[in-house]
């Protein structure tokens, strides 16, 4: 069984360009999640997604940031005009429902900003 | 609105030795408990959770925590530590009954010696 898959693992941007970072749940799961751990902290919650609904964005810089999840293929976190600030590990968590359910975590993708 | 406090963000511990992990929360809704471990550049897994039913809880690689609901706290402990469990250790909540955004506490880094 595949576990959560993330690509690219590092990503170098330069400042203004454009990230993108890919997500494949585990198979089945409906639930995916992502997380931003910035140097030396803990992790925290960004957005909260299902096939093709965004529930929770709450965690979610309003500008730049976006996230979807499409009726096919893998969720993708995007960043506009990257800026220095946004270098930090990403990581996605997929569950097959809410409430009780184990959260299962990517290896997660490592975004430098030059 | 819930948080986790990780009152210690290194615990130097030498091989065979016993260790703590201290983890308090803030909420006032039931929640779900969960403590993870992150190696270098990987991802979480999760080490043991807490949902319900007995209070001292049993997870993989001979770590245990007990939840204790007066105190807000939930402790990971083992009794004889080996240099393979050098890593960094989360200890995260989630409301009980709704969908599982999980708030992570900053981080125990665990450095074991021989």
């Amino acid at each position: 069984n595949a576990g959560v898959m993330q690509n690219p693992r590092h990503l170098v941007r330069r400042r203004g360009q454009e990230a993108r970072l890919r997500c494949s749940p585990v198979k089945g799961h409906s639930h995916v999640y992502w997380y931003r751990q910035l140097p030396e902290e803990g992790l925290k919650f960004m957005v909260y997604l299902q096939k093709e609904n965004i529930i929770d964005e709450s965690g979610m810089p309003k500008e730049r940031f976006s996230a979807e999840f499409p009726k096919e293929g893998p969720s993708i976190l995007r960043i506009q005009q990257v800026v220095r600030g946004d270098s930090a590990a990403y990581f996605c968590a997929s569950s097959p429902a809410q409430g009780k359910e184990t959260q299962y975590f990517g290896p997660g993708t490592r975004l430098l900003v030059l | 609105a819930q948080s986790v406090t990780q009152l210690d963000s290194q615990v130097p511990v030498f091989e065979e030795a016993p260790v703590e992990l201290r983890c308090n929360y803030s909420s006032s809704v039931s929640v779900y408990l969960f403590w993870y471990v992150q190696y270098p550049n990987q991802g979480l897994q999760l080490l043991l959770k807490y949902l319900s039913g007995s209070t001292l809880v049993k997870g993989i690689n001979g770590f245990e925590a007990e939840f204790n609901k007066s105190q807000t706290s939930f402790h990971l402990r083992k009794p004889s530590v080996h240099i393979s469990d050098t890593a960094e250790y989360f200890c995260a909540v989630t409301l009980s009954g709704g969908y599982n955004k999980l708030i992570f506490g900053a981080g125990t880094r665990l450095a074991v010696h021989p």
